[in-house]
């Protein structure tokens, strides 16, 4: 299996456009997780996914974040517009079930917002 | 509030010695706790896990000691190599509402000197 695959694996944006970041899970996982990643934060769990369903965005920073999971293959994570505080590393991570502990993730997304 | 901490930023340490990790947690709600290994451009790797019913869970090189009255648990490398040199986050999952959620740290570097 190649594991989570996510792309662009690096983005240069300026501020006010729009971003998105795409995510393809681990054929046959039902849950996925959008988390962000920074120097003063940490790890931080964004919106979470069960069987394409979004289940909890209480982590989604304010409206100009948005995502989506059309399909159990595949999901985006959509800013717009972009500022420079947004610039983060994205990683998307799924699991098996909702309640499986272990998440595996993608490599991440490096984001820079000038 | 961080619920996970890591307090030690990094750590160095001599080829064939022991590393050893550390993470506190606040919440008692915590019943499960995980250790993620990263590597500079990839994403978090799985690496161990224990259950709060349990205080030691070994796998290999690497064991996990949980101390539920301190809120306090380990993660030791016997014997560390140079390819352990790595940022190494603990988490932690909340039992009931919302269990699918992975709180992190914010990460311990891991320098392993040959």
């Amino acid at each position: 299996d190649a594991g989570v695959i996510q792309s662009p694996r690096h983005e240069v944006t300026e501020m006010g456009q729009e971003v998105t970041l795409r995510c393809k899970p681990i054929s046959g996982h039902n849950s996925l997780f959008w988390y962000r990643q920074t120097m003063m934060r940490g790890l931080e769990l964004l919106i979470y996914f069960n069987n394409n369903v979004p289940i909890d965005d209480s982590g989604m920073p304010e409206d100009r974040f948005s995502a989506k999971m059309p399909n159990a293959s595949f999901s985006t994570l959509k800013i717009q517009p972009s500022e420079p505080r947004d610039s983060a590393v994205y990683f998307c991570a799924s699991s098996l079930t909702a309640l499986q502990e272990t998440q595996y993730f993608g490599p991440g997304t490096r984001l820079l917002v000038l | 509030d961080q619920q996970v901490k890591q307090n030690s930023p990094s750590l160095s340490v001599q080829e064939g010695r022991i590393s050893i990790l550390n993470c506190d947690y606040t919440n008692s709600m915590f019943d499960y706790f995980l250790w993620y290994k990263k590597y500079p451009a990839e994403g978090p790797t799985f690496l161990i896990s224990i259950s709060s019913i349990k205080d030691k869970n070994e796998d290999g090189r690497f064991t996990v000691f949980l101390n539920k009255s301190a809120k306090h648990l380990s993660l030791h490398i016997v014997p560390s190599q140079p390819g352990d040199s790595a940022v190494y986050f603990c988490a932690a999952r909340a039992k009931g509402a919302g269990s699918y959620q992975l709180t992190f740290g914010k990460g311990t570097k891991l320098s392993v000197i040959p």
